[in-house]
């Protein structure tokens, strides 16, 4: 069956990064779009970006730009969300979704001096 | 970018009521609506896609509707494993998706 798994929680001082990772199993990698969803604690979800696992191409949301790059390898079948300068703002549950489901189990990342 | 205004934002109501929830687009978005289920601590659950499809394995008593800019989720028959909060998203201005505000749905 089509499964998402992603790396285990964070915590990260107040302007380091953070990479999560989401690895992709039970179909063909490269022909669905994979998103990067965020959801603050107690708070909505809010969507980051997509990347296309075929060519590499993404699209950021404009709040993310320039802190935000997501990445893939084929090989792992793995996708990439690294965010830089992090804030105590960002902490939250980050999740990768594939284009139209289903959703990894989602990566706590805690930001705090 | 595209707004989704959903509502309400949250809804209270008994085992068995018909529960209607509404997302607005400030743009025409035609079909490209998802609705999902989010019940405390899981990754959200798509139930809805194509503003009216019914996902694989979702019980018949979810359904959606509209197009354009108004739509409309809704529950026929409330059950208590249903208690959970409800999204709508749209992904027709691909490739920037953007999410209602969520409805968070509680049993009276």
């Amino acid at each position: 069956q089509v499964q998402l798994v992603q790396s285990g929680a964070e915590v990260k001082k107040p302007g380091a990064s953070v990479k999560v990772s989401c690895k992709a199993s039970g179909y063909t990698f490269t022909s669905y779009y994979m998103h990067w969803v965020r959801q603050a604690p107690g708070q909505g979800l809010e969507w980051m970006g997509i990347i296309n696992p075929s060519g590499g191409s993404t699209s950021y949301a404009q709040k993310f730009q320039g802190r935000v790059t997501m990445t893939r390898d084929t090989s792992t079948s793995t996708v990439y969300m690294e965010l830089s300068s992090l804030r105590s703002e960002d902490t939250a549950v980050y999740y990768c979704a594939r284009d139209q489901g289903p959703w990894g189990q989602g990566t706590l990342v805690t930001v705090s001096s | 970018d595209i707004q989704m205004t959903q509502s309400p934002s949250s809804l209270s109501a008994s085992v068995g009521d018909r529960v209607t929830i509404t997302c607005q687009a400030s743009q025409d978005i035609s079909n490209y609506l998802n609705w999902y289920q989010q019940k405390p601590g899981k990754a959200p659950k798509l139930l809805i896609y194509d503003a009216s499809n019914l996902e694989t394995g979702v019980p018949s008593r979810f359904s959606g509707s509209g197009s354009g800019t108004d739509f409309t989720f809704t529950i026929s028959s409330l059950q208590p494993e249903d208690i959970a909060t409800y999204y709508c998203q749209q992904y027709d201005n691909l490739p920037r998706y953007t999410f209602g505000q969520g409805t968070k749905l509680e049993i009276k």
